[in-house]
């Protein structure tokens, strides 16, 4: 199958900082990226969707000031969690798809974020 | 709105059959998947449904009646390495993926 590349698979940050994550499809030009987030003990909650050079539609309650979403190339898409604070700190997914409908979403490996 | 239920825990014991089921209401639909995802790592690909029926890929099977909005994730000859969280996800027109809130499996001896 496709192959999603995420990194870094694990971050710990100070409170106030900014981090980034890569999500990249290795082999098949990704049109589309969605980001997930998980809380301990709950299923993955989508907050974006990405299309290759266009902005991000957010999910309601996801602030977009918040975490920053780009998408410039068919490759590579990047969240940025800005200004974290603790209650940032969770498990972010993406997923990667070369069209709209899909018999198989492929994912990243996975972002572990803790926030001191 | 959109709404996918499947139970939060089940246990099993080795060697045996479970299902697992999911009830989903969403207002678009472009086939149901389904997800095993171990504690700290991402979900890995089990099972895709569009149309009405059974799917069987090994000791998994996966069945879908979109009339009922009913799935059901049927695991055979359950081993240890089974524990997991099942993640049932609706895909919708726009190919977003929703999930229910995943059924923890615990495979005992």
């Amino acid at each position: 199958g496709a192959v999603v590349s995420q990194h870094p698979s694990w971050v710990i940050c100070k409170s106030g900082t900014s981090v980034k994550i890569e999500c990249r499809s290795l082999d098949f030009q990704a049109t589309t990226m969605f980001w997930y987030r998980q809380f301990p003990k709950q299923s993955l909650m989508l907050m974006a969707t990405s299309n290759e050079g266009s902005k991000a539609t957010y999910e309601q309650g996801v602030e977009k000031d918040k975490f920053l979403i780009n998408h410039a190339s068919l490759t590579l898409s990047t969240l940025t969690v800005t200004s974290a604070h603790p209650e940032d700190s969770s498990f972010y997914i993406c997923s990667a798809s070369s069209r709209v409908v899909n018999t198989e979403a492929f994912f990243g490996q996975g972002t572990r974020l803790t926030v001191v | 709105g959109q709404n996918i239920d499947q139970p939060t825990e089940m246990t099993a014991t080795e060697g045996a059959i479970v299902q697992i089921n999911c009830t989903y209401q969403t207002s678009g639909f472009n086939g149901l998947f389904w997800y095993q995802q171990h504690a700290g790592e991402a979900p890995t690909f089990l099972s895709y449904n569009v149309l009405d029926g059974l799917e069987e890929k090994g000791r998994f099977s996966s069945f879908l009646s979109r009339s009922k909005g009913y799935s059901y994730l049927l695991l055979k000859e359950l081993q240890m390495k089974d524990s997991a969280s099942y993640l049932c996800a609706v895909q919708g027109n726009t190919g977003k993926l929703i999930f229910g809130q995943g059924t923890t499996l615990q495979v005992k001896p």
